[in-house]
C-alpha cells in the first residue's frame, strides 16, 4: 500500500535558523496535506497542494510540490518558538478520500 | 458547534470492556473520518464515511472494531473486547467534501489496562 515518509522525526535548531523538511511518498500523489500538531494538541490543517511542482506560501512558510508528484517540502524561514511542534505530511491517491499521513517530524526551536 | 467535538475526551477502560467514542462532526460537513494516533507516531486511517454511507473502512484492525453514522452527523467508534494494543488517541476529522481539508477533533486518548 501507499506509504508516506518523513525522515529525520525529530530536528532542533536555534531561534532565527532556517528549516526544511522533506516528505516522500512511495506512489505518486493526486494531492498533499501538511498539517501542525502542537504538543497535547490535535493536527491542524496548513496547506493543500495539488499541481505538479507548486508552491505556496504562508508568511514565515514555503511548501513545495515536487513535479512527480512524489514528494513535498516545508520550509521555514527564521524560526520561531512558536514553530513548535510536529509537522505532518499526508497524501491522498486520488482513488477515494483517504490520506496516509507521515509519521511527522517534531521541531523543537533554542530560544 | 464550531468546530469539532468528540467525547469522552479520556477513557480508561479494562481488558475486555467495550468502548463506545463520540464524534460531533462540524455542521453540514458531508465526510467523516476515523483516525488511530499512537504515541509518536502519526494518525492512521481507520474509517471514512460520506453521510451516511460508510465508503472505506479498510484501516480498521479488527472485526472488534465497528463504527456507524445512522444520520449522517454523528458518529460512534466501537472498540469490543478492548485490547491492552488499542491504547492510542482515536481522532476524529470532517470535511466539507471529501477533498478538502480535514478538521479535525480534539481525540479521546483511550488507555486500556
Amino acid at each position: 500500500g501507499q506509504q508516506v515518509m518523513q525522515i529525520p522525526q525529530y530536528q532542533h535548531v536555534q531561534e532565527g535558523e532556517d528549516f526544511t523538511t522533506y516528505c516522500n511518498s512511495s506512489t505518486t500523489l493526486s494531492n498533499i496535506q501538511w498539517y501542525k500538531q502542537r504538543p497535547g494538541g490535535h493536527p491542524v490543517f496548513l496547506i493543500q497542494l495539488v499541481k505538479s511542482g507548486e508552491v505556496k506560501k504562508q508568511k514565515r512558510l514555503t511548501f513545495q510540490f515536487g513535479e512527480a508528484k512524489k514528494n513535498s517540502s516545508l520550509h521555514i524561514t527564521a524560526t520561531q518558538t512558536t514553530d513548535v511542534g510536529t509537522y505532518f505530511c499526508a497524501g491522498g491517491d486520488g482513488a477515494n478520500s483517504k490520506l496516509t499521513f507521515g509519521k511527522g517530524i517534531t521541531l523543537s526551536v533554542r530560544p | 458547534g464550531a468546530g469539532v467535538s468528540q467525547s469522552p475526551r479520556y477513557k480508561v477502560a479494562k481488558r475486555g470492556q467495550d468502548v463506545a467514542l463520540r464524534c460531533d462532526p462540524i455542521s453540514g460537513h458531508v465526510s467523516l473520518f476515523w483516525y488511530q494516533q499512537a504515541l509518536g507516531q502519526g494518525p492512521e486511517f481507520l474509517t471514512y464515511f460520506q453521510n451516511e454511507a460508510q465508503l472505506d473502512k479498510s484501516g480498521l484492525p479488527s472485526d472488534r472494531f465497528f463504527a456507524e453514522r445512522p444520520e449522517g452527523s454523528v458518529s460512534t467508534l466501537k472498540i469490543q473486547r478492548t485490547q491492552q494494543e488499542d491504547s492510542a488517541v482515536y481522532l476524529c476529522a470532517s470535511t466539507l467534501d471529501h477533498y478538502n481539508e480535514q478538521f479535525f477533533g480534539p481525540g479521546t486518548r483511550l488507555t486500556v489496562l
